[in-house]
C-alpha cells in the first residue's frame, strides 16, 4: 500500500524548533517531488514548501522562508522539515504529500495523515 | 500569492448537482492547466479527486467533474450522495514550482 506517515509534531514554545519527518512506504521516494502543506485549526489548506526528486529545486512560501528547511533522504525513503523560530501562527496540522504531474508537483496524489504542531507558551 | 476564491458553502439534496467555483488570476488558474481539487472529511487528510482541470485519479467516481474557463475553475458533483458531504479545496499551479489553494468550500447534503 502506498503510504506517507508524518511524525515529530508536538507542542513547542514560541521561538523554538521542531523537526518533522515523513516516511514513505509502498513506493520509492526517488523520482517524486515532495510537498509540505499545513492546515491551521479551522482553516484551509496552505502550500508552503516543495522539493524536487533530486533536491536540486527547493521552494518556500514567503511566510516560512528563512525559518523552515525542507530536505530528503531518498536512500531512507524519507522527507524532513526543520522548523525554527516557530510562532503561534505556525500552529497547524502539517501534511506531507507526493507531488505528481508536470513540473513534478502540479498536484498531490498521496497524502499523509498529518502531524499536529502547537506553538504556545 | 493570494489564495484562490471559493464560495464558503454550497448545499444540495441527494441526487442533485452542485457546482463549486474557484477564481484565481492570470498568474495561476488563467495561465496554467494545472487545477486540482481535494476532498476533505472532518479530521481526515485531503484526498485528490480531480487533477489537470478535468482528469480523474483511479478510483474516483465520474460524478465528480472539473472544468475551467479563463481565470475560473469549477468542480461539479452530480448525483449528490451523503458521503460527498465535506470540505472541498481547489489548488492551482502558480509557476516556479509553487501552488496556491482556495479557501475551501463546505458541501452540505440536505
Amino acid at each position: 500500500e502506498v503510504q506517507l506517515v508524518e511524525s515529530g509534531g508536538g507542542m513547542v514554545q514560541p521561538g523554538g524548533s521542531l523537526r518533522l519527518s515523513c516516511a514513505a512506504s509502498g513506493f520509492s521516494l526517488t523520482g517524486y517531488s515532495m510537498i509540505w502543506v499545513r492546515q491551521a485549526p479551522g482553516k484551509g489548506l496552505e502550500w508552503f514548501s516543495y522539493i524536487s526528486s533530486s533536491s536540486s529545486t527547493i521552494k518556500y512560501a514567503d511566510f516560512v522562508k528563512g525559518r523552515f528547511t525542507i530536505s530528503r533522504d531518498n536512500a531512507k525513503n524519507s522527507l524532513f522539515l526543520q522548523m525554527n523560530s516557530l510562532r503561534a501562527v505556525d500552529t497547524a496540522v502539517y501534511y506531507c504529500a507526493r507531488g505528481s504531474g508536470d513540473y513534478g508537483g502540479s498536484y498531490m496524489d498521496v497524502w499523509g495523515k498529518g502531524t499536529a504542531v502547537t506553538v504556545s507558551s | 500569492q493570494s489564495a484562490l476564491t471559493q464560495p464558503r458553502s454550497v448545499s444540495g439534496s441527494p441526487g442533485q448537482s452542485v457546482t463549486i467555483s474557484c477564481t484565481g488570476t492570470s498568474s495561476d488558474v488563467g495561465t496554467y492547466g494545472y487545477v486540482s481539487w481535494y476532498q476533505q472529511h472532518p479530521g481526515k487528510a485531503p484526498k485528490l479527486i480531480i487533477y489537470d482541470v478535468s482528469r480523474w485519479p483511479s478510483g474516483v467516481p465520474d460524478r465528480f467533474s472539473g472544468s475551467k474557463s479563463g481565470n475560473t475553475a469549477s468542480l461539479t458533483i452530480s448525483g449528490l450522495q451523503s458521503e460527498d458531504e465535506g470540505d472541498y479545496y481547489c489548488c492551482s499551479y502558480a509557476g516556479g514550482y509553487t501552488l496556491v489553494f482556495g479557501g475551501g468550500t463546505k458541501v452540505t447534503v440536505l
